[in-house]
Order: structure tokens, then C-alpha cells, then sequence
């Protein structure tokens, strides 16, 4: 298996342009998440889907985020517009939700910069 | 408060030593407690879960639960310069799916 993949893996880009980060989640995992990390705050949860619906999105920091999970194998995280503090490494994860403990797996990450 | 404490560190332990490393949560409803290990630039990895008061050992790595003081801990035997990383905390929350990571641990092992 390939594990999660992200894509893409550098963005840089100005303040006002949209973003648009990729996850492909590991074939036969039902549940995606989507975080942010930074030096100041660590790593957020962001939004969670199962089975592709969104299930909790408290964590979305406002407005400006959304995500989207049209099948079971993509998911996507927008900003629009950026600004200079949503850069960060946004790493998306995937699990088999089911008994027992709910092991995630990352993606290598997203390194966004908005300059 | 935040919902998962770590000493943000560094903590420097000479190799072949036993590193500790400590967490404390605030949901007493948790169920599930994770140690993922993350290199400088990459992404998390998962060290090991546990859910049952005691004590899990996994080659190395031991994990230590004590639900009644909220106290989660990873002790590391025989420290390597390659266990240098951080470490970071996982609970789920609200007795739910989704984790919360803690600000991580930053491990130092000196030859």
C-alpha cells in the first residue's frame, strides 16, 4: 500500500490566492482527517469525515476553510482567500473506524506558505 | 487548560539510558491513548496504543496508563541517538474518534 498521499507536498503562494490541498486516504480506510500544525499551536484537528461525510468541523478556523470528501479515495481542503498566518504543514490522516483503538496514518504533509 | 499536556522539553538522556516521557489529559471519558513519534520534517508515526490501565510493552517502548490521575506515560529502554525526535500525546476526546495531540515531547539522546 502507498499510504496516504498528499499533494501537493510544497505550496507557496500570496496572500489573497486560493489554495487547494489533495488527500488520497489508504484503500478500505472510512474515516479522513484533516490537520494543521505550527510551531505556536502544535497540531489541530481541523474536520473529520466517515465514510466520506463530514463529521465534526469545529476546528475549521473559520469561513475562509473548507473541506470536501466527493468518494471514499479523495479529499480536498481549500482556503480562499489566504493569508500570511495559514501557513503551516496541513497533514491529512486516515483510519479504519471500527472496535478497538482508532490507529491514524498520515500523509507526508502539505508545507504551505502565503507570503 | 489545554486537553493534552506535554513538557515541551528538550529532555537529553546519554544513549543507553531510559528516557521518560509524561502526558496528562483533562476528558476523564477518553478511552484511547497513542505515542506517535515525529522526525524534524516529517509526519507523525504511531509508537504504540493503549486503553487498559498498567502497563504495554513493545520491544522498547513501554506505555504506562493511570486513568485515575489522567496520567499517560512512554518509557524508552537502551535510548538511541536515532530515537532523537519528538514526541507527541494522543487521546481521543469526548469518548469519540477523533484524537487530540498534545505539544509533543522533544527527545534528545547523546551518544
Amino acid at each position: 500500500d502507498a499510504g496516504v498521499i498528499q499533494s501537493p507536498r510544497h505550496e507557496v503562494t500570496e496572500m489573497g490566492q486560493e489554495v487547494t490541498l489533495r488527500c488520497k486516504p489508504i484503500s478500505g480506510h472510512n474515516s479522513l482527517f484533516w490537520y494543521r500544525q505550527t510551531m505556536m499551536r502544535g497540531l489541530e484537528l481541523l474536520i473529520y469525515f466517515n465514510n466520506n461525510v463530514p463529521i465534526d468541523d469545529s476546528g475549521m478556523p473559520e469561513d475562509r476553510f473548507s473541506a470536501k470528501m466527493p468518494n471514499a479515495s479523495f479529499s480536498t481542503l481549500k482556503i480562499q482567500p489566504s493569508e500570511p498566518r495559514d501557513s503551516a504543514v496541513y497533514f491529512c490522516a486516515s483510519s479504519i473506524r471500527g472496535t478497538g483503538a482508532n490507529v491514524l496514518t498520515f500523509g507526508a504533509g502539505s508545507r504551505l506558505t502565503v507570503l | 487548560q489545554k486537553e493534552v499536556e506535554q513538557n515541551s522539553g528538550p529532555l537529553s538522556v546519554p544513549e543507553g539510558a531510559i528516557a521518560s516521557l509524561n502526558c496528562t489529559y483533562s476528558d476523564r471519558g477518553s478511552q484511547s491513548f497513542f505515542w506517535y513519534r515525529q522526525y524534524s520534517g516529517k509526519s507523525p508515526e504511531l509508537i504504540m496504543f493503549i486503553y487498559s490501565n498498567g502497563d504495554k510493552e513493545d520491544g522498547r517502548f513501554t506505555a504506562q496508563l493511570n486513568k485515575a490521575s489522567q496520567y499517560v506515560s512512554l518509557l524508552i529502554r537502551d535510548s538511541q541517538p536515532s530515537d532523537s525526535a519528538t514526541y507527541l500525546c494522543a487521546v481521543t476526546i469526548n469518548a469519540g474518534n477523533m484524537l487530540t495531540f498534545g505539544g509533543g515531547t522533544r527527545l534528545m539522546v547523546k551518544p
